[in-house]
């Protein structure tokens, strides 16, 4: 069975870089049916895609994020991470680490996400 | 502002079907897939692409899809669905993902 763990710092100074890890076990992080990601949820509010990741390395951003984010993976450690730089209060969230995919239909396609990381609190403060 | 509009709160009795929508102009090139988020655990995969259900996931759990509106249905909802749900599809670039600002399920 699949699993992801994140971990890293959980608290982070404003205008640091926030640096997470996401373990994976259980399978392989090169197949290529899969992709890999981040998510976050401030506070009481909604949840936010953060970027995504292919085996090869192609990589995908938040627009609103782009600028400060950088998601890496390392097929030897089995392992992805995710860096986010210039961190202010508004970057306090809960960060998950997925698993993604995508199913094809001749009327579009569908991504999806499973399983999530149990998630990791990073709080931004001085 | 998401790209994807949820209505905030909606409440369904006991036992009786409740669906949940999700509108945004991309839905009419993807399909969108849902999320159960319970107060602290991690968000679920519910549903996914034209009406698929996750292993372990009840099949009281439905999907659908119509012009620029996907929708979840809970057919005979339980205490335990009460959670706050999220939809999930690509942006109309169709280059990111982004989600919809969530619903909070009530079952009374």
């Amino acid at each position: 069975q699949l699993q992801l763990q994140e971990s890293g710092p959980g608290l982070v100074k404003p205008s640091e870089t926030l640096s997470l890890t996401c373990i994976v076990s259980g399978g392989s992080i090169s197949s290529s049916s899969y992709y890999w990601g981040w998510i976050r949820q401030p506070p009481g509010k909604g949840l936010e895609w953060i970027g995504s990741i292919y085996y090869f390395g192609s990589t995908y951003y938040n627009p609103s994020l782009k600028s400060r984010v950088t998601i890496l993976i390392d097929t030897s450690k089995n392992q992805f991470s995710l860096k986010l730089s210039s961190v202010t209060a508004a970057d306090t969230a809960v960060y998950y680490c997925v698993r993604g995919g995508i199913d094809y239909y001749g009327s579009g396609s569908s991504d999806w996400f499973d399983p999530w990381g149990q998630g990791t609190l990073v709080t931004v403060s001085s | 502002s998401s790209e994807l509009t949820q209505d905030p709160a909606v409440s369904v009795a006991l036992g009786r079907t409740v669906r949940i929508t999700c509108q945004g102009d991309s839905l009419r090139s993807y399909y969108a897939s849902w999320y159960q988020r319970k107060p602290g655990q991690a968000p679920v995969l519910v549903i996914y692409g034209k009406n698929n259900r996750p292993s372990g996931i009840p099949d009281r759990f439905s999907g659908s899809s119509s012009g620029n509106t996907a929708s979840l249905t809970i057919t005979g909802a339980q205490a335990e669905d009460e959670a706050d749900y999220y939809c999930n599809s690509r942006d109309s670039s169709g280059n990111h993902l982004v989600f919809g600002g969530g619903t909070k399920l009530t079952v009374l």
